[in-house]
């Protein structure tokens, strides 16, 4: 079984802090997703990783950055958090030359 | 126009019922074709995926239609447990592998 973990399931930080959101992944995957989920607006994609050191932008990275330095470990940084910014975030994995991805529990952030 | 629409619903329907949803994509060069159910405050998980030929899954049966640009999902036999959201997700082919577009999903709650 595909096991993806985020380290938190719910944090509240206060504006203009630096938020650093984790997923780790036990399945020697190639591709790591970040996405985050509001009412009304389903799954956007953040950034992803499609190998150690690589990053792509997704289609709404603004206010956000990644790090990936170990391939099981994929990390979001919120430099300067905002309002705008509470949602759920959620992490994914999927194996080179496949669609399919597995998705982590989740970390619902309240930006105050 | 939405890359991936649905009808947000929900669909409230008895058990036993059977119940269609149905999702549009606009990129008509979209390669793979999935739906995801994600139960509420849980992360999606992979239903099944959409072939041309249509395929089925015990109760589901998922159907692509490439000429209309549309995705179908029935469940036959609704059961309480079939209660989620349902998301219509499509790779649209942009040349970067594995990076998928989801719908905002179609809400179905089932009742006695």
């Amino acid at each position: 079984d595909v096991k993806v973990t985020q380290s938190s399931r719910y944090l509240v930080k206060r504006t203009g802090e630096k938020v650093f959101l984790e997923c780790v992944q036990d399945m020697d995957h190639e591709n790591m997703f970040w996405y985050r989920q509001d009412p009304g607006l389903g799954l956007r994609l953040i950034y992803f990783s499609y190998d150690v050191k690589m990053k792509e932008k997704g289609d709404i990275p603004e206010g956000y950055s990644v790090s990936r330095e170990k391939k099981e470990r994929f990390s979001l940084i919120l430099e300067s958090a905002s309002t705008n910014q509470t949602s759920m975030y959620l992490c994914a994995t999927g194996g080179y030359g496949t669609d399919t991805q597995y998705f982590g529990p989740g970390t619902r952030l309240t930006v105050l | 126009r939405k890359e991936v629409e649905q009808d947000p619903g929900p669909f409230n329907v008895p058990e036993g019922a059977t119940v269609a949803f149905n999702c549009t994509y606009s990129n008509s060069a979209s390669q793979s074709f999935f739906w995801y159910r994600q139960d509420c405050r849980k992360e999606p998980k992979l239903l099944m995926s959409v072939y041309s030929s249509g395929n089925e899954d015990g109760r589901f049966t998922a159907q692509l239609n490439r000429a209309s640009q549309y995705i179908s999902l029935l469940i036959r036999d609704s059961k309480l447990s079939d209660s989620a959201t349902y998301l219509c997700v499509v790779n649209p082919n942009t040349g970067t592998a594995s990076k998928l577009t989801f719908g905002t999903g179609t809400r179905l709650q089932v009742t006695l």
